[in-house]
């Protein structure tokens, strides 16, 4: 079974600019968490989404926004760039039901310059 | 909100001294999961706990979860250099936040040869 991929795998982007991050989840899987990872700061919860809804929200400003298609296929955007959007941003999916194992993708190194 | 708090933040220790390192939670979890990120990685699943005093062995490694189902520890035997990496907690609480892993900010640990 693929695991989950993350594209793309690394991006630069200057502030103020607008990005789109995409995650395919395993085969089956119908829930797609995304977590920003910086150094010291663990992992902070975005958002997650199940079956095409955004069922919880972390504290992320609005500029950071998700979606999920119909093959469970998940996108987060981040608009108006500042410099502490740089980080690692993971995904990581499950079936969604209680107890579930999240499975994280590489993740997408952003730089904002 | 739920939190789950981890320390110590940083272990440096020499290879074959233990490790062990701790979780707490604001509030009772329905289960506690545990991974491992190595260097450059993303989290990789290691075990989940679910019962009240739960105790689980892999190899060197013993997890724990307390009796109240508020705290876990992950203790590592004879630490070796492949040990190497971020160890997060990671709880799931109940009702509304269904899907949503609370992680804590991880232990970062260091061994030396």
């Amino acid at each position: 079974k693929a695991g989950v991929t993350q594209t793309p795998r690394y991006l630069i982007k200057t502030r103020g600019q607008q990005v789109t991050l995409s995650c395919s989840p395993i085969s089956g899987h119908r829930s797609v968490s995304w977590y920003q990872q910086t150094p010291g700061q663990g992992l902070q919860f975005l958002f997650e989404y199940f079956s095409e809804t955004q069922r919880n929200k972390g504290n992320f400003p609005g500029r950071f926004s998700g979606r999920q298609f119909s093959n469970s296929r998940s996108e987060m955007n981040v608009s108006t760039l500042e410099l502490g959007d740089s980080a690692l941003y993971l995904c990581a999916s499950s079936r969604g039901q209680r107890g579930e194992t999240q499975y994280f993708g590489p993740g997408t190194r952003l730089l904002v310059l | 909100g739920q939190q789950v708090m981890q320390i110590p933040q940083y272990q440096h220790v020499q290879e074959g001294e233990d490790f062990t390192t701790y979780c707490n939670s604001s509030t009772t979890l329905s289960n506690i999961q545990w991974y491992k990120q190595r260097p450059g990685g993303h989290p990789v699943f290691l075990i989940q706990l679910v019962k009240s005093g739960e105790v689980k062995k892999q190899k060197r490694l013993t997890f724990q979860f307390g009796e109240a189902k508020k705290n876990s520890s992950l203790h590592i035997t004879a630490t070796q250099t492949t040990d190497v990496g971020t160890y997060f907690c990671a709880g799931e609480g109940g009702g509304s936040t269904l899907g949503r892993l609370y992680f804590g900010r991880g232990t970062q640990l260091t061994v030396w040869p």
